[in-house]
């Protein structure tokens, strides 16, 4: 099935600082969304960007789609920005629900 | 908040025994899918319904088993529960037979003691 691999596993910011979070896929996608678990456990849609680029206050993704990556860009971090980020996709040659990536871990210190 | 809703938000119970988690879907969305998540495991797919019919199939457990009623909420019944079952579960749902963009609920944690 589809591989999804998310750099960095974790990642330490202080406040205000930027990052980007990369997800690498293997196969051609249908789908792919981003996801924000926060430290109580909620999955919150971030984004649904199975190709080209959203903007949403200060986050923002773009995939490439036909180089099967997609990033996702947290500006001027912010404590709440903490928990960890999911990259899912589902993949085009096949019936599959969405695969998760085994995300990224952002701790964001004031 | 996602229109998904997820009911219990917090179970415990003891080895053996069975629960069902209940999930009612955005208005309007057909498809309804569990998800797994242990702390080993992440986030893994159990198993999706459209409109009242199992579409495809995860990594769920023989005891474990599911449905999608006529007016499209859906339960999970785990039985025979062991220790290993202690987890998140999510349920998500979408508009179309095909993934789409999944909504997901804010999840049931299951800790069997």
């Amino acid at each position: 099935g589809i591989q999804v691999e998310q750099s960095p596993p974790d990642l330490i910011l202080q406040e205000g600082a930027n990052s980007t979070l990369r997800c690498n896929f293997s196969d051609s996608v249908n789908n792919l969304q981003w996801f924000h678990q926060n430290p109580w456990g909620q999955l919150i849609n971030l984004f649904y960007i199975p190709s080209g680029t959203k903007q949403n206050g200060r986050l923002s993704a773009t995939t490439v789609a036909t180089e099967r990556y997609s990033l996702l860009y947290i500006s001027s971090s912010q404590t709440t920005d903490s928990g960890v980020y999911f990259c899912a996709v589902d993949s085009r040659s096949g019936n599959t629900p969405l695969v998760f990536g085994k995300g990224t871990r952002l701790s964001v210190i004031a | 908040d996602s229109g998904v809703t997820q009911t219990p938000k917090h179970l415990i119970t003891a080895t053996g025994q069975r629960v069902t988690l209940r999930c009612s879907p955005r208005s309007g969305d057909l498809s309804v899918y569990w998800y797994q998540q242990s702390l080993d495991q992440g986030l893994q797919f159990l198993i999706q319904y459209y409109n009242g019919e199992e579409r495809a199939k995860g990594n769920i457990l023989e005891r474990f088993s599911a449905q999608q009623f006529p007016d499209l909420h859906s339960e999970l019944n785990l039985s025979s529960l062991e220790l290993g079952d202690s987890a998140l579960y999510f349920c998500a749902s979408s508009a179309s037979r095909n993934t789409g963009e999944l909504f997901f609920g804010e999840g049931s944690r299951l800790t069997v003691l």
